[in-house]
């Protein structure tokens, strides 16, 4: 069965600092897929990027950047010159391509804490 | 673009009494449709998942129970609410195309007292 663990279970930092979330995962596919959602403190998960097993290529929007390393089963997140408005829970999640629906596995999420 | 509507936001049920969450999503056909639950500390659960009008699928025995009585529709219910049942329940739906990313709704904090 999948698993995905998120072992930083609270993380605080300055403002302007740089932060690296933690995720590895577990799975039997080859196909699969890794996301990672923000939850705001209103709740509502909010997606914010979506890597399939087969593209290893780093990614970067903005601020964030992501690190996919299939060797390692893992897939971290990074903020770069955080702010205040990056505090939040965030969530690495896996599906497998060959479960019917799309279902998520969650890790249970990194508290950050970004302070002023 | 497509939304997705939950309520109510905050519920606070005695133990025994009914539930039902509704949740809605509009702008698109056919989406595959789940709901969530988030216990205070942990990761979401997925409870329910449906691919069409009327197709549940449970991932973990419990309390509760989905009905999807229109293509756009999910909804959790239970007869008599326990205590366990409290925690945050996130509503979510993805396209009906394979392994996309899920969006979801602004969830319902239910307390069981």
């Amino acid at each position: 069965a999948q698993k995905v663990t998120q072992a930083q279970t609270e993380i605080s930092v300055v403002e302007k600092e740089d932060v690296t979330l933690d995720c590895v995962y577990e799975t039997r596919d080859t196909t699969y897929y890794l996301f990672w959602y923000k939850q705001p403190p209103s709740g509502e998960l909010v997606f914010l990027i979506r890597r399939n097993s087969f593209d290893e290529q780093n990614e970067i929007s903005g601020r964030y950047s992501w690190n996919f390393q299939k060797s390692t089963s893992s897939f971290n997140f990074t903020i770069t010159a955080s702010q205040v408005v990056d505090s939040a829970v965030y969530f690495c999640a896996l599906s497998e391509a060959r479960s019917s629906g799309d279902k998520l596995t969650f890790g249970t999420g990194t508290r950050l804490a970004v302070r002023p | 673009s497509q939304t997705i509507h939950q309520w109510p936001a905050t519920l606070v049920q005695p133990v025994g009494s009914p539930l039902s969450l509704e949740c809605t999503v509009e702008g698109t056909s056919n989406p595959n449709l789940y709901w969530y639950r988030q216990a205070a500390g942990r990761g979401l659960q997925l409870l329910f998942y449906s691919v069409g009008i009327g197709q549940i699928s449970s991932e973990v025995p419990q309390n509760l129970s989905a009905s999807r009585p229109q293509d756009r529709q999910f909804i959790l219910s239970s007869k008599k609410l326990l205590l366990s049942d409290s925690g945050f329940y996130l509503c979510a739906w993805s396209p009906p195309t394979l392994n996309t990313e899920a969006f979801f709704g602004q969830g319902t904090r239910l307390t069981v007292v």
